[in-house]
C-alpha cells in the first residue's frame, strides 16, 4: 500500500519564477491538504482540496493556487516566487468519512528560491 | 486565530521519561494531535486527544485538559531513535481536517 508521494524531492528556482509541485495521496484517500514548513517551524496550512475543489484556505496570498484531479492527485502552484517561499512543502491526505484524527503526510518537496 | 506554545528544545537520556507540554489558544477547539518528524522526514501521527484525560499508545501517552487549554506528550523508555521534532497541533470545529501546528520541540536523546 503506497503512502503519500510527492515530486520532485528538491527544486531550485529564482525569484519571479513559477513552480508546480505534485502529490499523490495514499491509496483510498480523497482529500489532500498542502502545508508550508519553514526551517525550524511547524507546518502551516495552505489549502485543502476535496472533490476537485478548494474547500479551505489558510492565510496565504493568491500567488498560491492548486488543483485536484479526478484521480485525487493534486498540484500546488506558486507564482512570482519570493525568497521567503523557500521551505519544505508537505502534502497530507485523508479519506472523507473516516478517522479525521489522522493526516498522512508525504516526505515533502524542498524548494529553494534564489 | 489559533496559537500554540511548546518548548523549543528538550534533552534526556536513554531509558528516561520526558514530557513535552503544549498550551493553546483557539476558538472552536476540537482536539489536540501530536506528530513526530525526523530530520528530512514526513510528520507522522502519534496521538490524539478529543476529550480530557490520558491516551496511551505503547511508549507514548498524551494528555489533555480542555479547561486549562493544555496538553502534553509523554515519552517513556526513551530510545535514541526518539530523537526528533515533536509538534502539537489543534483541530478546530468546522475545519476538522485542517491542522494548526506549534513550532515544535526538538528532542535530543543522549546515550
Amino acid at each position: 500500500d503506497a503512502g503519500v508521494t510527492q515530486s520532485p524531492t528538491h527544486l531550485i528556482k529564482t525569484r519571479g519564477q513559477q513552480v508546480t509541485l505534485r502529490c499523490s495521496p495514499k491509496s483510498g484517500h480523497d482529500t489532500v491538504s498542502w502545508y508550508q514548513q519553514a526551517l525550524g517551524q511547524g507546518p502551516q496550512f495552505i489549502f485543502q482540496y476535496y472533490e476537485e475543489e478548494e474547500r479551505q484556505r489558510g492565510n496565504f496570498p493568491d500567488r498560491f493556487s492548486g488543483h485536484q484531479f479526478p484521480n485525487y492527485s493534486s498540484e500546488l502552484n506558486v507564482n512570482a516566487l519570493l525568497l521567503g517561499d523557500s521551505a519544505l512543502y508537505l502534502c497530507a491526505s485523508s479519506r472523507t468519512g473516516t478517522d479525521k484524527r489522522i493526516q498522512y503526510f508525504g516526505p515533502g518537496t524542498r524548494l529553494l528560491v534564489l | 486565530g489559533q496559537s500554540l506554545e511548546q518548548p523549543s528544545e528538550v534533552t534526556a537520556v536513554e531509558g528516561a521519561i520526558v514530557q513535552i507540554n503544549c498550551t493553546y489558544q483557539t476558538s472552536g477547539f476540537y482536539g489536540l494531535s501530536w506528530y513526530q518528524q525526523h530530520d528530512g522526514g514526513a510528520p507522522t501521527f502519534l496521538s490524539y486527544n478529543g476529550l480530557d484525560g490520558l491516551e496511551e499508545t505503547g511508549r507514548f501517552s498524551s494528555f489533555l485538559s480542555r479547561s486549562d487549554s493544555y496538553g502534553y506528550l509523554l515519552l517513556q523508555e526513551l530510545q535514541m531513535k526518539d530523537s526528533a521534532s515533536y509538534f502539537c497541533a489543534v483541530r478546530v470545529s468546522g475545519s476538522a481536517r485542517q491542522l494548526t501546528f506549534g513550532s515544535g520541540t526538538q528532542l535530543t536523546v543522549l546515550p
